[in-house]
């Protein structure tokens, strides 16, 4: 039982380019989030996804897009990265049995160059 | 503007005394508080949580308490031990649990 898991680890990019951020879960959790963090911000929600077929905006969603693939995975696309877009993205899921509480992926650090 | 607000960015603690971490809110109709522990190079991991129909919950040594009325949420550790030194964000929802806003952090460190 792995949780969460995101991939890559590390990425360095240079302004311009694309990248796709990866996300899976094994606990069967209808609900997915990407979260932002920013030194000084906290965790600021991006996009998220309540149940499969399904996405909406967070708070920061402009500059990014989401694809929820299956029940499983939640992607996030960087079309044209930007400096502004360096941060540390995490993935999450929770579940209404949960208690909503979210269960969190290791994160993703992410440099714009 | 931030709806979910931790005024001190770091606290320092002597191990087994008490540790107050606060976070105060501006939205009155957050339905639902968390909290959460975040290590360094780690995802966070939820610590505790409280519904706005209470004023209390306890787990263990971790004691959170909601005053509605002034919008404030405070995560009490008693007593304080070296391995809670970490950052702790508050975060509140709304009734659909949809969406989560977070504070900035509250770094604390538990001195031996």
């Amino acid at each position: 039982n792995a949780g969460v898991t995101q991939t890559p680890k590390f990425q360095v990019l240079k302004t311009g380019q694309s990248m796709t951020l990866q996300c899976a879960q094994d606990m069967n959790h209808n609900s997915m989030y990407w979260y932002r963090q920013d030194p000084g911000m906290g965790l600021r929600l991006i996009y998220y996804s309540a149940s499969e077929g399904t996405t909406d905006k967070g708070e920061v969603p402009n500059g990014y897009n989401v694809s929820r693939l299956n029940k499983r995975e939640f992607s996030l696309r960087l079309e044209s990265a930007a400096p502004s877009q360096t941060s540390v993205y995490f993935c999450a899921s929770s579940e209404a049995w949960t208690g909503y509480e979210q269960f969190f992926g290791p994160g993703t650090r992410l440099t714009v160059l | 503007d931030q709806q979910v607000k931790q005024n001190s960015p770091s606290l320092s603690v002597q191990e087994g005394r008490i540790s107050i971490l606060n976070c105060d809110y501006t939205n009155s109709m957050f339905d639902y508080f968390l909290w959460y522990k975040k290590y360094p190079a780690e995802g966070p991991t939820f610590l505790i949580s409280i519904s706005s129909i209470k004023d209390k919950n306890e787990d263990g040594r971790f004691t959170v308490f909601l005053n509605k009325s002034a919008k404030h949420l405070s995560l009490h550790i008693v007593p304080s031990q070296p391995g809670d030194s970490a950052v702790y964000f508050c975060a509140a929802s709304l009734y659909n649990f949809n969406k989560f806003y977070f504070g900035s952090g509250t770094k604390l460190n538990v001195k031996p």
